[in-house]
């Protein structure tokens, strides 16, 4: 089946610096990217829709400048969380997808700000 | 707004027993519903993916059922296993679009 796979799978950092996640479709192209955030005890939150060669359309209530997302190629996305702060600790997950149909998820980013 | 709801939050069985989890969506207009598995600490498994035009979808021991006109789908797990532990989440697809339940948290004892 098709993998995606993302890198860190973990990251401690100290509050007010960036970090970068990436996001990868290792054996297909996807045209779609999706991020997603989870907090504990709570079911997943699309952050925003990627797709490649144009700007993220973030969801309601998530911050572009704070959350930028980049989708440079067809097996590549990433998430900058910039400026991070003790809230933005939390699971991220990308999924992509070959076509309309099923995502394929990655194994997910656990970030942690001190 | 498309909204999932997953009923039980939790649950509890001993090992053997089948068990029955429910998902309920608000607007009938899907594209597909799709069972994740996941572990703690850990990303999403697709368990089964039901397209709007099926009725069900199995895979070894895992069954899923959708009623699109009532909005509902529900996993049966069959003889459980200690192993089945995780939370487990369906999402309503629409379009590209995820919308996720809350998710049902299982213990299998043994």
């Amino acid at each position: 089946g098709a993998v995606v796979s993302q890198h860190p799978s973990w990251v401690i950092c100290k509050s007010g610096t960036s970090v970068k996640i990436e996001c990868r479709s290792l054996d297909f192209q996807a045209t779609t990217m999706f991020w997603y955030r989870q907090f504990p005890k709570q079911s997943l939150m699309l952050m925003a829709t990627s797709n490649e060669g144009s700007k993220a359309t973030y969801e309601q209530g998530v911050e572009k400048d704070k959350f930028l997302i980049n989708h440079a190629s067809l097996t590549l996305s990433t998430l900058t969380v910039t400026s991070a702060h003790p809230e933005d600790s939390s699971f991220y997950i990308c999924s992509a997808t070959p076509e309309a149909d099923e995502q394929f998820f990655g194994p997910g980013t656990r970030l942690t700000v001190l | 707004k498309q909204e999932v709801t997953q009923i039980p939050a939790a649950l509890s069985v001993p090992e053997g027993e089948n068990l029955v989890l429910n998902c309920s969506f608000t607007d009938s207009a899907i594209y597909n519903l799709q069972w994740f598995r996941q572990d703690p600490g850990k990303g999403l498994t697709s368990l089964l993916l039901i397209q709007s035009s099926q009725r069900e979808q199995t895979s070894g021991r895992l069954n899923a059922s959708l009623d699109k006109s009532s909005g509902r789908s529900t996993l049966y797990i069959a003889a459980s296993q200690p192993g089945d532990s995780a939370t487990y989440l369906c999402a309503a697809c629409t379009g590209n679009q995820f919308y996720f339940g809350t998710g049902t948290s299982l213990t299998v004892i043994p």
